[in-house]
Order: structure tokens, then C-alpha cells, then sequence
């Protein structure tokens, strides 16, 4: 099956830096990347999503993008805010399979 | 709508007993998903239903583990007998479909299970 590798486990910036995380899969023929959110006491939410028939794909101050060659993925987050602090959730899935998701990151933004 | 919904959001139980955790998925969604969160095994998929029926259940730990689907609005994921292992967060999800493209599962707020 599937098997998703994320890195780092935590990561700290500073208020204005940017954030990149990033994912590694196994099964090449994995062809959806979803990115989730999740706050303090709360359930994920998807942010941003990237399908294999694009590369890269932005969304304000979020951007992910895909290497399918080398099967890995990121995720970045430009002019951080404390509001960006949460656990992220990078998962991949192919076909008509279910989300396999990697471990998390918790990053921590400060003022 | 207000998204998927689960209950109770805390619960905490003596080993040995019974525990039964529920979830109201977005009106419309015909895929359900249940999820164990922990530290060391992040979010794993315990089961999913697409139109009320068990699609796949591998992720299930144990026996212990049972869930149904009685109705479009409302599954149900119980723990018999409960252990304390079995102390995590429990979420349920819900998701329009899972064609070739995958669509946006939404998450309920989960559950915190305690087993003492």
C-alpha cells in the first residue's frame, strides 16, 4: 500500500519568514495530494490540494508543489502569522483508494 | 450545514467497559470515514462506508472494534471491551465521493477517548 513520509515533525519561524514542509510517497501511481490543517481542539481542514496533472498550484500565500518523477511533494507558506500555527497534514491517494496521510508537522509561528 | 458532527467530544471510561461514539455525516455526502489519531501512529483510517455500506474495514485494530451504518445521517463506531490502548482521538469524516479524482473529506471536531 501506500506510505507517506513527512518532514520535519516540528518547525519553528518567525513571523514574516516562510515555511516549507515536505512529503515523500510511495505509490507512483498516487495521483491526489491534499494538504490539511489542523487547529488546537479541532478536526483537519483541507487548504490546498494538487492533482499529478499539474505541478504547482498557489493559493495566496500558500503554494504546493509536485515532483512526480521524484514522488515527493511540499508545501509552502509564505509571510507567515501566528494564525498559521497548527499541526499540517500532507496525503496522497490514487484512483479510487482511500487517503493515506503522513505523520504531521506542528509548526510554531512567533510574534 | 453545520459540517460533520460527533459526539461527545470527551469521553472518559474505565477498561472493560463499553464505548460507543457517533457521527451525523454532511447531508448528501454518501462516504463516511472513521480515523484514530495518536501521537505515535498519526491519523489512521479505521473503516469507510460509501452509501451506508462498509466498504473496507482492514484498518480495524481488534474485534473489539465494531461499526455501523444504519441510515445516510449516522454511524456509529463502538469499542467492546475497551482497553486502555485504545485512548486516542476519534474522528469521523465525510466526503461527497471518490472518483478517479478524489474529492474534500471534512472532519468532525473527533472525540477524545480516555481508557483508565
Amino acid at each position: 500500500g501506500e506510505n507517506v513520509e513527512q518532514h520535519p515533525s516540528t518547525l519553528s519561524v518567525q513571523e514574516g519568514d516562510s515555511a516549507v514542509i515536505k512529503c515523500t510517497y510511495s505509490d507512483s501511481a498516487s495521483n491526489y495530494f491534499p494538504w490539511y490543517k489542523q487547529e488546537l481542539g479541532k478536526g483537519p481542514q483541507l487548504i490546498i490540494d494538487i492533482r499529478s496533472n499539474v505541478g504547482e498550484k498557489k493559493d495566496q500565500r500558500i503554494a504546493v508543489t509536485l515532483n512526480k518523477t521524484a514522488k515527493h511533494f511540499s508545501l509552502h507558506i509564505t509571510e507567515t502569522q501566528p494564525e498559521d500555527s497548527a499541526v499540517y497534514f500532507c496525503a496522497a491517494s490514487r484512483g479510487h483508494s482511500t487517503l493515506t496521510f503522513g505523520k504531521g508537522t506542528m509548526l510554531l509561528v512567533s510574534p | 450545514d453545520a459540517g460533520v458532527i460527533q459526539s461527545p467530544r470527551h469521553e472518559v471510561t474505565e477498561m472493560g467497559q463499553e464505548v460507543t461514539l457517533r457521527c451525523k455525516p454532511i447531508s448528501g455526502h454518501d462516504y463516511l470515514f472513521w480515523y484514530r489519531q495518536t501521537m505515535m501512529r498519526g491519523l489512521e483510517l479505521l473503516i469507510y462506508f460509501n452509501n451506508n455500506v462498509p466498504i473496507d474495514d482492514s484498518g480495524m485494530p481488534e474485534d473489539r472494534f465494531s461499526a455501523k451504518m444504519p441510515n445516510a445521517s449516522f454511524s456509529t463506531l463502538k469499542i467492546q471491551p475497551s482497553e486502555p490502548r485504545d485512548s486516542a482521538v476519534y474522528f469521523c469524516a465525510s466526503s461527497l465521493g471518490q472518483g478517479p479524482w478524489n474529492t474534500e473529506a471534512f472532519f468532525g471536531q473527533g472525540t477524545r477517548l480516555t481508557v483508565v
